[in-house]
């Protein structure tokens, strides 16, 4: 399957902070992305979906303004976690879309202060 | 509500031993994927099974899906410790843009 990587793999910062998620697809290019959260013990929720070249489309209950997602690229996708707060505490994984198989990439770990 | 329901939400069973795990859904679907995830790591795709599938098998994997009761099923034969992961179900409902839903996964715990 496709190569997805994510960086950072953990991130620690203090509340009120912006941190920044890059995705990357390294042998495959999509015009379809996702973005997942995951609390501790629980399963992944999907938080937006993003087309390349258009904005993405927010999950119910998912702020878009706290929540930055721009797709640059067929291969690259970030999320911007804008003013962090300890609720935003959580592991955050991406996906590529295949064509009714999606790449997941190896999840961010952020932890906010 | 959520779709795609894991039961049992923990499993413990010795090495050598099948692993059944369960899962249910409400709305129809286009396919069932299974994925497993090993403790704060990304998932990993196990199976895909159509709606017009009923039973699937892969190396020591059989996944059945049964759409008339809406639920799939997942067994993992002659269970080995590395086999200790989540494990979760997601459907998709079909579309143009291939969402999945996630269950809430269980937890295989396969002692040695």
């Amino acid at each position: 399957g496709a190569v997805v990587s994510q960086h950072p793999s953990r991130v620690i910062c203090k509340s009120g902070t912006s941190v920044k998620i890059e995705c990357r697809s390294l042998d495959f290019q999509a015009t379809t992305m996702f973005w997942y959260r995951q609390f501790p013990k629980q399963s992944l929720m999907l938080m937006a979906t993003s087309n390349e070249g258009s904005k993405a489309t927010y999950e119910q209950g998912v702020e878009k303004d706290k929540f930055l997602i721009n797709h640059a690229s067929l291969t690259l996708s970030t999320l911007t976690v804008t003013s962090a707060h300890p609720e935003d505490s959580s592991f955050y994984i991406c996906s590529y879309d295949g064509v009714g198989e999606q790449f997941f990439g190896p999840g961010t770990r952020l932890t906010v202060l | 509500s959520q779709q795609g329901e894991e039961d049992p939400q923990a499993l413990s069973i010795q090495e050598g031993e099948n692993a059944t795990m369960n899962c249910s859904y409400k709305t129809s679907i286009n396919n069932l994927q299974w994925y497993r995830q090993n403790s704060g790591r990304g998932l990993v795709h196990l199976i895909l099974i159509r709606s017009n599938e009923r039973e699937k098998h892969s190396g020591r994997l059989r996944v059945t899906l049964d759409t008339s009761k809406k639920s799939s099923s997942l067994l993992i034969t002659a269970s080995r410790a590395a086999d200790t992961a989540s494990y979760f179900c997601a459907t998709d409902a079909g579309g143009s843009n291939y969402k999945l839903t996630f269950g809430k996964g269980t937890l295989l715990t396969v002692n040695p």
